[in-house]
């Protein structure tokens, strides 16, 4: 079974500074990963993912993360972010091997940036 | 396209009524899902569907019940809805399996009394 860890509920940050938005899992087996974000009132969407090749994967509005295998971790990072980027943002995971699932994600309970002026 | 379409958007149960959330995808997905949302729990999948005609149980299925008599629509169904069902459902979908992005939809946010 896999579990996702997202190490702070809430991070509060000053526009134009940097962010970074931890996420540790846990998994016997290989695994790819996800960031979505969800703006208020809204469903989520995808931000990148990781499925194989370079650890550091380059998603939409300028983030981005890196996969540390030995460490079990994908942290999220923007290196500034903007008032627009308020939102809550989702770590996930699904295991590359079939495993009787069809794909299903796992997901962390999520943490919610709010960026100040 | 519209996307992954959501009906209602809201709505409010009485203790032991049933209803029936319907999502709908134009985008010729296969796989399609329903999670519900409740705070500081993130989403946790209900029921999802690899096909028309298909549906397999997610993590907390207990108490629902879908459908997907065609491959665009994705039904949710509470037959007796509990205060414990309050929460707010995503219906997401699909091209492929495991490693293909979700799609999801806006929401349907249900309050039982």
């Amino acid at each position: 079974a896999q579990s996702v860890t997202q190490l702070d509920s809430q991070v509060p940050v000053f526009e134009e500074a940097p962010v970074e938005l931890r996420c540790n899992y846990s998994s016997s087996v290989s695994v790819y990963l996800f960031w979505y974000v969800q703006y208020p009132n809204q469903g989520l969407q995808l931000l990148l993912k990781y499925l194989s090749g370079s650890t550091l994967v380059k998603g939409i509005n300028g983030f981005e993360a890196e996969f540390n295998k030995s460490q079990t971790s994908f942290h999220l990072r923007k290196p500034s972010v903007h008032i627009s980027d308020t939102a809550e943002y989702f770590c996930a995971v699904t295991p590359m091997n079939y495993g009787g699932s069809q794909g299903n994600l796992i997901f962390g309970k999520g943490t919610k940036l709010s960026v100040k002026p | 396209n519209a996307g992954v379409t959501q009906t209602p958007k809201f709505r409010v149960l009485k203790t032991g009524q049933s209803m029936t959330l319907l999502c709908a995808q134009d985008m010729n997905h296969e796989y399609m899902y329903w999670y519900r949302q409740d705070p500081g729990m993130g989403l946790r999948l209900i029921h999802y569907s690899v096909g028309e005609g298909t549906t397999a149980k997610g993590e907390v299925p207990d108490g629902y019940n879908v459908s997907r008599l065609k491959k665009q629509n994705f039904l949710l169904g509470l037959e007796s809805a509990a205060p414990s069902q309050t929460s707010v459902y995503f219906c997401a979908s699909s091209y492929g399996g495991r490693m293909d992005t979700q799609y999801f939809g806006p929401g349907t946010r249900l309050t039982v009394l």
